[in-house]
This record gives structure tokens, sequence and C-alpha cells, in this order.
């Protein structure tokens, strides 16, 4: 069965690193493109980003370049969602999702990463 | 980028009923439009991509339609499970930017 399983709730203060990752199976990998997703709370989902596995491609939205890095490991069939400074408003759920292509849309979501940034 | 808008913004309704929803482009994305599902607490699920073409595994009473600019999603005989939240999305230029949403709710 193919899923998308994702690293666990995080809880940072401002200024502060993470990564958050996605780790696929039941499927191959590379063939896919994964978008990251994000949802604050009580609001919509958000486009961040997305990354094709095959040769690690990858397109941001204006919104969210230099603010995020992603990044994926073939070897491992893991995404990441990554910051170098956690603002307050990063608090949010993020989704990663797969997608055979823009046409398709994604049809593969993992189950969301909380993250909480709080002083 | 491209702007996406819905309405209504909520949906009050009762099983049964048949609802629509409509989603507008800022300008043409052709038809690569997707719509999702997602209930509270819960990941999106795809339901409809290229306009009208039903995800695998989606019930037979969502139908998507459109092209352009204006696109619908229609839930025809409207079940207990369908009360939840429906995006829309476009795939047509970077970044892919999703609708505000449209909640379905209880009449």
């Amino acid at each position: 069965e193919a899923q998308l399983v994702q690293s666990g709730a995080e809880v940072k203060k401002p200024g502060q690193s993470l990564r958050i990752s996605c780790k696929g199976s039941g499927f191959r990998f590379p063939t896919y493109w994964i978008a990251w997703v994000r949802q604050m709370p009580g609001k919509g989902l958000e486009w961040m980003g997305i990354i094709y596995l095959d040769d690690s491609d990858t397109k941001y939205s204006p919104s969210f370049q230099g603010q995020v890095s992603i990044s994926a490991d073939r070897s491992t069939s893991t995404a990441f969602l990554q910051w170098r400074s956690l603002k307050t408003s990063d608090t949010a759920i993020y989704y990663c999702a797969r997608s055979p292509s823009a046409f398709y849309g994604m049809d593969l979501w993992g189950q969301g990463t909380a993250v909480t940034v709080s002083s | 980028d491209i702007q996406m808008t819905q309405s209504p913004s909520t949906l009050s309704a009762s099983v049964g009923d048949r609802v629509t929803i409509t989603c507008r482009a800022s300008q043409s994305v052709s038809t690569y439009l997707i719509w999702y599902q997602q209930r509270p607490g819960k990941a999106p699920k795809l339901l409809i991509y290229d306009a009208s073409s039903l995800q695998s595994g989606v019930p037979s009473r969502f139908s998507g339609g459109g092209s352009g600019t204006d696109f619908t999603l229609t839930i025809s005989d409207l079940q207990p499970e369908d009360f939840a939240t429906y995006f829309c999305q476009q795939t047509y230029t970077v970044p892919y930017t999703f609708g505000p949403g449209t909640s379905v709710d209880v009449k």
C-alpha cells in the first residue's frame, strides 16, 4: 500500500531551526513530485513548493521562497522541509503530498506534521 | 500568481440534496483544475483532476465541470460523510494556488 508518513509534532522557539520529513513507501519514489502544503490554524491550504524526486528539481511559491528549503533523499525515499529561523507565524500543520504530475493533482497525502512556534 | 476564488464560502445543506460549488480563476488555467475534500482533523483527499475526471475510488455522486476560468463541483445526493470543506486548486502555473475553500455543513 502506498503511503507517506510524516515526522511527529514539533514545539520550537522563535529563531530555532527545524527540519521535518516525509517518507514514502509502497510506490516508486523517484517518478513523483512531492509537494508541501501549509495549513495555519483554522485556515485554508497554501501551496509552498514542490520537488521532483528523480533530479531534485524544486519550485517554490514566491510567498515561501527564501523562507523554507525543500529537499529529498532518493536513497531513503524521504522528502524534507526545513527552516533556518522559525517565526511564531510558522505555527501550522504542514502536509506533504505526492503528485504524478501537475495534471493529476496530489493523489496521496501524509498525515500532517503540527509545528508550534512559541516563546 | 493566479488567484482562485470560491463561492459560496459556506453552504448549508441536507442529506440527499444536490449541491454545487463554484471556483473561478483570475486567468485561464485550461482544465488544470483540481478539487479536494478535507474533513476536520484530516488530510485533504483528491476528488477530481483535469477539471472533470473522477479520481479512482471517489463516489460517482461527485462531478466536476468547466474550463478556462470557471469551474464547478457538484455533489448529487449528499451523504453524511460529505459534510466537509472543499478546495479547488489550479496546477496550470507555479505557484499552484488553492481557492479559500467552501464549507458544506448541516442545514
